[in-house]
């Protein structure tokens, strides 16, 4: 069966440090990624999507990057963060070739930014 | 995509059915309806999709009125489990928008004993 990671689940960094949060997912082969954000009660704003290696695509502009070096892995990161980056970051999956199939979300980690 | 509107809270009795309603006015013909719902601190878990046909499955049901420009989703006997927030989310399909979920503020549900 398929299962997504992240890690860390909780992360507090003052400003201006950067930041590497890890996503892989297992059991699936060639899967679409993505890089999604929560800031306090609101909802969830897709910030990078990834339909292969090395293939990476912004939602909006941002103090944040994406990378993808395996099939099943997929990277966010920052040089110097900043308060508004403070959020519930997930990571997702869905099938390539399949646009209409669902998506699964990996348990999220927590980013503090003080 | 087509822009939704749902209601921002409700409450439901522990056993009774919720029904929560969705407004797309402006979906297209190629346009999906999509449910999503997230429990507090959690990622969000489908639930169910359709086009056109109300659909099924184990976890709830979803009714498309006959103008797709409204649904309602339905948890026929919802549990203290339920309590999340619910999105109703409509996206065309294709290779331009493959898998792009553009989440709005949702239903926060709660269900009470």
């Amino acid at each position: 069966s398929q299962t997504i990671h992240q890690w860390p689940a909780t992360l507090v960094q003052p400003v201006g440090s950067p930041l590497s949060l890890e996503c892989t997912v297992e059991g699936t082969s060639n899967p679409n990624l993505y890089w999604y954000r929560q800031a306090a009660g609101r909802g969830l704003q897709l910030l990078f999507y990834s339909v292969g290696i090395g293939q990476i695509s912004s939602e909006v502009p941002q103090n944040l990057s994406a990378s993808r070096p395996q099939d099943r892995q997929f990277i966010l990161s920052s040089k110097k963060l900043l308060l508004s980056d403070s959020g519930f970051y997930l990571c997702a999956w869905s099938v390539l070739g399949t646009p209409l199939n669902e998506q699964f979300f990996g348990p999220g980690t927590r980013l503090t930014v003080l | 995509d087509a822009k939704t509107t749902q209601p921002t809270s409700m409450d439901c009795a522990e056993g009774r059915a919720a029904n929560l309603p969705c407004n797309h006015s402006t979906i297209s013909g190629n346009e999906y309806v999509y449910w999503y719902r997230q429990i507090h601190s959690q990622g969000p878990q489908y639930i169910i999709h359709g086009l056109k046909n109300n659909e099924t499955n184990e976890m709830a049901s979803l009714i498309i009125t006959e103008d797709r420009k409204s649904s309602t989703l339905i948890l026929p006997h919802a549990t203290l489990r339920d309590t999340a927030v619910y999105y109703c989310i409509v996206r065309v399909a294709g290779s331009d928008s493959w898998g792009k979920l553009q989440f709005g503020a949702g239903t926060q549900v709660v269900v009470t004993p």
